[in-house]
């Protein structure tokens, strides 16, 4: 599976959005790009996942770039309950997921 | 939907004691379910993958007559940690997924943390 780049870490204001990028330019034409999101001492929690077309949810939006070496998650308005770190994967879901770091996003009032 | 339950939470025990962790999927039949270990400030290791009525596929160094994992059913699979150690205190969380297309994603118990005293 390829591997991701992710900031360490983001502020965000309160109330405005929060855009957080991924660097997967290793990826390979049938891996799909999955975000997550895990709060303190609980498990991950799925966010939305794409192959090449921007994606809409309930909870957030991805951008993919036109060559998929990279996307944006974006959480519209944010909470102080979205603070969270961020994980960026590539994959297939039913194969390995390699876990990077994260971005741990602190979303301040 | 797509809810999966982990139980216990939290275990505190003594060195030697083996512990039992269950995971459930509440409202869908998995055919895959993973286990993970996750270290304090560490990004999630896979441990094993488990398919329902198979044996389990092991990581490398990871030890299987350790980390004995039983997926009898659609819906339970189960992580015993066998003679625990302190150095086996980790964050262990399961992850089940559907059958059906390959992009779809895996979803979550809310982990169990293990101590060893």
């Amino acid at each position: 599976d390829a591997k991701t780049t992710q900031p360490t870490s983001m502020d965000c204001a309160e109330g405005r959005a929060a855009n957080l990028p991924c660097n997967h330019s290793t990826i390979s034409g049938n891996e799909y790009v999955y975000w997550y999101r895990q709060i303190h001492s609980q498990g991950p929690q799925y966010i939305i996942h794409g192959l090449k077309n921007n994606e809409t949810n309930e909870m957030a939006s991805l951008i993919i770039t036109e060559d998929r070496k990279s996307s944006t998650l974006i959480l519209p308005h944010a909470t102080l309950r979205d603070t969270a770190v961020y994980y960026c994967i590539v994959g297939a879901q039913n194969r390995k997921l390699i876990w990077g770091l994260g971005t741990s996003l602190a979303v301040n009032p | 939907g797509a809810v999966v339950s982990q139980h216990p939470s939290r275990v505190i025990c003594k060195s030697g004691t083996s512990v039992k962790i269950e995971c459930r999927s509440l409202d869908f039949q998995a055919t895959t379910m993973f286990w993970y270990r996750q270290f304090p400030k560490q990004s999630l290791m896979l441990m094993a993958t488990s398919n329902e009525g198979s044996k389990a596929t092991y990581e490398q160094g990871v030890e299987k007559d350790k980390f004995l994992i039983n997926h009898a059913s659609l819906t339970l699979s189960t992580l015993t940690v066998t003679s625990a150690h302190p150095e086996d205190s980790s964050f262990y969380i399961c992850s089940a997924l559907t059958g059906g297309s390959g992009n779809q994603p895996q979803h979550f118990g809310d982990g169990t943390r293990l101590s060893i005293l």
